[in-house]
């Protein structure tokens, strides 16, 4: 059983357009998050959602929308895709919200803006 | 600002060697400190975590932290090429730009 699943795991897209990501987690775990990868490897923060709660927003531009239908579910909605954007990104989650639990992460998206 | 510091290697070591991995912080805040391993294209895995100054052993990792120092390190004894990849200290949310390895056989 997959704990963390994304999809899709590759999205190649156009500049301009809008796209999503959908992440799901059979864990039961309380939060759920996004990280994005760039080119260099950082691997960095964006959204955490405990409980379908906002509770952590880094700074990412408004273009970035998360959605947590219900706390097993975190999906990531990108408008006006840029350049910039290409990268890879990983959902995961974690019993807590606090940062002392594990995260687990799902197999990443790479999305590629042309 | 909140800061996690590697050395982004590569570090190179022999097959059955010891590897040593650093990491240092500044957030005194949080005491939660995580190492994770990432192959080429995977997606990140859990190694250890340690909450408690001094020494954490699992199999052939042992994890250390100082907080009066601000560092936490990660041995991995017997090195095998399998554990040739990248290693990510996080912290509360911060990973570090991660120590990519390299087991030579």
């Amino acid at each position: 059983d997959t704990a963390v699943s994304q999809t899709p795991k590759y999205l190649v897209t156009q500049m301009g357009n809008d796209k999503s990501i959908k992440c799901e987690q059979n864990l039961g775990h309380d939060t759920m998050y996004w990280y994005k990868q760039d080119s260099k490897k950082f691997l960095k923060i964006m959204f955490s959602y405990n409980n379908k709660e906002l509770i952590i927003n880094e700074t990412v531009p408004n273009r970035f929308s998360p959605k947590s239908p219900d706390k097993a579910h975190l999906n990531l909605h990108i408008n006006s895709l840029e350049l910039g954007d290409s990268a890879v990104y990983f959902c995961a989650s974690s019993r807590g919200g606090g940062g002392a639990d594990t995260q687990y992460f799902g197999p990443g998206t790479r999305l590629t803006v042309l | 600002q909140k800061e996690v510091e590697q050395n982004s290697g590569p570090l190179s070591v022999p097959e059955g060697a010891i590897a040593s991995l650093n990491c240092t912080y500044s957030d005194r805040g949080s005491q939660s400190f995580f190492w994770y391993r990432q192959y080429s294209g995977k997606s990140p895995e859990l190694i250890m975590f340690i909450y408690s100054n001094g020494d954490k052993e699992d199999g052939r990792f042992t994890a250390q932290l100082n907080k009066a120092s601000q560092y936490v390190s990660l041995l991995i004894r017997d090195s095998q090429p399998s554990d040739s990849a990248t290693y990510l200290c996080l912290q509360n949310f911060v990973f570090g730009p991660g120590t990519r390895l390299s087991v030579l056989p």
